[in-house]
Parts: C-alpha cells; structure tokens; sequence
C-alpha cells in the first residue's frame, strides 16, 4: 500500500525567504508524485507533477520540486516567498494503473512580513 | 474553459437528516472523482466514475453513502442518514482521458458539509 507522509502540519516563514515543505512516500512501485495548492473556501489547484522523466519539476508561481529515489522524497521548495503563497500544500502520490491520487495530510504555509 | 462546477458551496443540516451535493465536471472530461476532506486531513477518494460506470468506491460507505454520474457526466453524492463524522469538504474533481496515471485532476470549490 502506498502512503504520503508530509513533515510540518504548519511552516512560518518570512517574505523573502526559502520556501521549503517536505514529503516522503512509501511505494512499492515507482511513483508518480504531485503538489498541489489550496487557497481558503477554494478547490486543489497542481502546481507541479513528476512522472518519470526529469527528477527536478518546475511548477507554476515559481515552485519547484525534487524526486530523490533514494530518500523517497519530494519536497517542494521555492526560493522567495509572497504573501501570495500563503495556503495549504498537499502532497500526493498514485501508483496504481489509475489515477487514484493518496494524498498527504497538508502543510499550511504561513508567509510573515 | 470553465472548470469544475459544485453546489451547493455550504450546507448545515442536523444528524439522521439527507443531503445531497451536485457536481458539473469540465466538458469532455470522462473521470469523476468524490473526494471527501475532514477538517485537518487530506482528501480521501470516495468514488471515482469512467463516464457513468464506477472504478472504484472501495472507501465509500455504502451503508449510508451513494453516488451516480447522469449519462457520464453531472453527478450527485448523498448522504442519507448523515452522522456527525460526515462533517467535511466534499471536493469533486475531473480528469480527461480514459485511464492514466498523469492525469491531472481538476478540483471544484468544494462543498462543506456541517452535520450538527
């Protein structure tokens, strides 16, 4: 069975700053990995995915993420923050022949002037 | 385009009552998810639609839960009797395409459900 493990129920940082939320999985299988972005009173919006190819994805609003195998991982980071970015981060895998998405318990970002 | 239409966006009702949540996926588009979203969590999938057959509705609970999918394309989710637990965002979402891992799914605003 596989599972999403994303470390930080809430991250602070200041404008400006790194961005950085971390998310682990467990699959018996190659993953295919997503981010998604929740704004207030409004549905998941993909910021970014990895599907086999290229271990570095960039995503929209800046962000980027890294599939590391051997540490099961793929946080997304971004290198200056925006009070735009404030929202809840949810990481989420499918490894099955669907697209049935398992996704994280999510990391509310908090962007501080 | 538009995208992934849901009402009604609230709902407050009181245990043992009904309650039904209607979804209009993207045009075209032939997957259909049900997610549900408690409070703190992420979405777990409810059900998912191949048009109007169902793939996959392991974790719906039947007893109280159902769902169809009109001529594979609106559907509707209901509750009936509703137990304080259902008290959640229920999102509903649409993916092109017949099958496929890297579909990505395009989510609706959500329905929050609060079962007093």
């Amino acid at each position: 069975a596989q599972s999403v493990t994303q470390l930080g129920s809430h991250v602070s940082v200041s404008e400006g700053a790194l961005v950085l939320l971390r998310c682990n999985y467990s699959s018996s299988v190659p993953p295919y990995l997503f981010w998604y972005v929740q704004y207030p009173n409004q549905g998941l919006q993909l910021l970014l995915k990895y599907t086999s190819a290229a271990t570095l994805v960039k995503g929209i609003n800046g962000f980027e993420a890294e599939f590391k195998k051997s540490e099961t991982s793929f946080h997304l980071t971004k290198p200056s923050a925006h009070m735009s970015d404030a929202a809840e981060y949810f990481c989420a895998a499918n490894t099955g022949t669907a697209s049935k998405l398992t996704f994280g318990t999510g990391t509310r970002l908090q962007v501080t002037l | 385009e538009a995208g992934v239409a849901q009402s009604p966006r609230y709902k407050i009702i009181e245990k043992r009552q009904s309650v039904a949540f209607w979804c209009n996926p993207i045009s075209g588009h032939a997957t259909l998810y049900w997610y549900q979203q408690i409070l703190g969590q992420g979405p777990k999938l409810l059900i998912q639609f191949q048009n109007n057959g169902v793939v996959d509705d392991s974790q719906l609970p039947k007893d109280r839960f159902s769902a169809e999918r009109l001529k594979g394309v609106d559907s509707t989710l209901k509750i009936q009797p509703a137990k304080l637990e259902d008290s959640a965002v229920y999102l509903c979402a649409s993916s092109p395409g017949t099958s496929g891992r890297v579909n990505e799914q395009f989510f609706g605003p959500g329905t929050r459900l609060t079962v007093l």
